[in-house]
């Protein structure tokens, strides 16, 4: 059964500041999303990883995959506050579109 | 750009009765669907795929009686909660992929809350 977890499942920091959210997965899979939730909305779809060492960016955030490590981390740099959101990964294992989530990561960025 | 939608966003309803709710793809065709469930500050859940012409393949622990999914066409999918209960108030969200040049893009529709009293 594929699990998928993220650390840390809460987050508190200050406007400017890095830091970087991981994801860990249980089994093969080259294929890896990351998603925005805010509060009361559905996903907004943030990057799609499909194959080992890629990494892609988008403004402020820095997704990678490592699929050896089965790991994937989004880097956040000189954070601000809208980027306070919950962050999920999600992992699909056999190519078939069934994506299993990881719990989340809430992100609150402090003004 | 390929759309997922969902009718309806929002909907209330009494205990013991049920209550539909729709996914459809705007622009393209999909004769796979998922179905996701989500409580308050949690992850989403996998419920269910839903199949084109056949059955829908429901995850361990989701009771099928209770979330009759049908797929009757290429872009709907129907998610019927049947005698509702208030534990399954929830936030329902439905996706489905689109094929691209270089594999499928997953599209997720905008949710739909069910508050059930």
């Amino acid at each position: 059964e594929l699990k998928v977890e993220q650390n840390p499942l809460f987050l508190s920091m200050q406007e400017g500041k890095n830091y970087t959210i991981y994801c860990n997965y249980s089994t093969t899979s080259d294929r890896l999303y990351w998603y925005r939730q805010d509060p009361g909305k559905s996903l907004e779809s943030l990057f799609v990883l499909l194959s080992n060492g890629a990494v892609k960016q988008e403004g402020r955030l820095m997704a990678s995959l490592d699929t050896k490590a089965r790991l994937s981390t989004l880097h956040i740099t000189a954070a601000v506050h809208d980027l306070s959101a919950t962050y999920f990964c999600a992992v699909d294992k056999n190519r078939d579109d069934k994506i299993i989530f990881g719990k989340g990561t809430r992100l609150h960025i402090l003004p | 750009g390929a759309v997922v939608s969902q009718h309806p966003s929002w909907v209330i309803c009494k205990s013991g009765t049920s209550v539909k709710i729709e996914c459809r793809s705007l622009d393209f065709q999909a004769t796979t669907m998922f179905w996701y469930r989500q409580f308050p500050k949690q992850s989403l859940m996998l419920m269910a795929t839903s199949n084109e012409g056949s059955k829908a393949t429901y995850e361990q622990g989701v009771e099928k009686d209770k979330f009759l999914i049908n797929h009757a066409s290429l872009t709907l999918s129907t998610l019927t909660v049947t005698s509702a209960h208030p534990e399954d108030s929830s936030f329902y969200i439905c996706s489905a992929p689109s094929a691209g040049a270089i594999g499928n893009t997953i599209y997720f529709g905008e949710g739909s809350w069910l508050t059930v009293v």
